[in-house]
């Protein structure tokens, strides 16, 4: 059973367009995570949803919106896209302990061209 | 706010020799996880090993071991007997502040294990 999926695993697209991508987790996990990889490889955090409450924002652009429907879901849906938002997405859950976040484990990544 | 550093872009080695990724991290918590995570060419982001900063003894993972040394703010990772599907990306991660904050990642290394 796959434990953490996404979907789509591809996304080409046009400039201007708005598109989601789908998460989902059946760890029982607490938390989700969306990541952005970049062409140089270089990972970093956009979101995460702690028992369906948005935990941060960085600094991530408002087309960007992510949506938990429930605490196994995590749904990210970018609007007007530009041609910067190629990459790789990749979502992420974990539990949440007292000494901070456990092992994190990453969805297959969705690779996202914006033409 | 956190830094995770990873001074080495990439290294080759042959097979079945020892190689050491270094990475270094900045924080002011006293309790905490630290984590290496391999990345091959399939793109899905696989957690190499996992260590409890309170925790003396390094950890280890079959091949896998890190040397953690708390008061320098070190975590390498060395692996043993290289094999030919060690060839990945190597990405060093710290949890971006408490809680459910995310994962800040290093600049990640890519490791070569050559026939």
């Amino acid at each position: 059973d796959t434990a953490v999926s996404q979907t789509p695993k591809y996304l080409v697209t046009q400039m201007g367009n708005d598109k989601s991508i789908k998460c989902e987790q059946n760890l029982g996990h607490d938390t989700m995570y969306w990541y952005k990889q970049d062409s140089k490889k270089f990972l970093k955090i956009m979101f995460s949803y702690n028992n369906k409450e948005l935990i941060i924002n960085e600094t991530v652009p408002n087309r960007f919106s992510p949506k938990s429907p429930d605490k196994a879901h995590l749904n990210l849906h970018i609007n007007s896209l530009e041609l910067g938002d190629s990459a790789v997405y990749f979502c992420a859950s974990s539990q949440v302990l007292a000494g901070g976040s456990d092992t994190q484990y990453f969805g297959p990544g969705t690779r996202l061209t914006v033409l | 706010a956190q830094t995770v550093t990873q001074s080495q872009p990439e290294m080759s080695v042959q097979e079945a020799e020892t190689v050491t990724l270094s990475c270094t991290y900045d924080t002011s918590e006293n309790n905490y996880y630290l984590f290496w995570y391999k990345q091959p060419p399939s793109r899905q982001m696989i957690l190499v090993i996992r260590q409890e900063a309170y925790k003396q003894q390094n950890a280890t993972e079959n091949r896998f071991s890190v040397n953690f040394q708390k008061a320098a703010k070190s975590f390498s990772l060395k692996i043993s007997d290289s094999q030919l599907g060690d060839t990945a990306m190597y990405f060093c991660a710290f949890p971006s502040g408490g809680g459910a904050d995310g994962l800040t990642f290093g600049k990640g290394t890519h490791l070569i294990i050559q026939p």
